[in-house]
């Protein structure tokens, strides 16, 4: 099976432009998440889509806003760009896992998209 | 809110050489999960070893293990003989279960920047 796929993997934007990153999450899954990372602030939850419906959302401005096509690929935006929003941004696929009587899903990570802000 | 941290920022060992890493976490939850991911310096991040809270037996898979204290909210993890490639940031992360399909968030650790020397 593929792995979850990325793009663009890297991206420079100036400051006040808008930006689209898109993911494609392993064939089956039907949830995906995103994950902003930086050095400063380390690795943060910004959303998470299942069935195109957003169900869960970080603590991050309106700036960031995604979406997620009946097909589960999905993007994320982000509008007027400032000099922080610079970072690595993961997808994560999710897919059931059991263990005893228990579920939870199991989160595979994509490569990222390298994101700069000048 | 749950919180998670690693307190060491870098560690450092020789090939061969037992390394552990050590997470603390903070949650008023009786029901969750705990995981260290890998990410390898320009590449994706993987899961090393998930723990269930509600299981006393600790997790191993092949050189890794963790030693989970649940009252006392610590989840480290020993890498035994080490390796090259055990080079690579390892986060710890926090999940708290749902019934509901789909990911629930990752909460993560800043990370441990572990470096294995020839």
């Amino acid at each position: 099976k593929a792995g979850v796929t990325q793009t663009p993997r890297y991206l420079i934007k100036t400051r006040g432009q808008q930006v689209t990153l898109s993911c494609s999450p392993i064939s089956g899954h039907r949830s995906v998440s995103w994950y902003q990372q930086t050095p400063g602030q380390g690795l943060q939850f910004l959303f998470e889509y299942f069935s195109e419906t957003q169900r869960n959302k970080g603590n991050f401005p309106g700036r960031f806003s995604g979406r997620q096509f009946s097909n589960s690929r999905s993007e994320m935006n982000v509008s007027t760009l400032e000099l922080g929003d610079s970072a690595l941004y993961l997808c994560a696929s999710s897919s059931i896992r059991t263990s005893g009587i228990k579920v939870y899903n199991e989160q595979f990570f994509g490569p990222g998209t390298r994101l700069t802000v000048l | 809110a749950q919180t998670v941290t690693q307190s060491q920022p870098e560690m450092s060992v020789q090939e061969a050489e037992t390394v552990t890493l050590s997470c603390t976490y903070d949650t008023s939850e009786n029901n969750y999960y705990l995981f260290w991911y890998k990410q390898p310096p320009s590449r994706q991040m993987i899961l090393v070893i998930r723990q269930e809270a509600y299981k006393q037996q600790n997790a191993t898979e092949n050189r890794f293990s963790v030693n989970f204290q649940k009252a006392a909210k610590s989840f480290s993890l020993k890498i035994s003989d080490s390796q090259l490639g055990d080079t690579a940031m390892y986060f710890c992360a926090f999940m708290k279960p749902t019934r509901e399909q789909g990911a629930q968030k990752l909460v993560f650790g800043q990370g441990t920047r572990l470096t294995i020397n020839p």
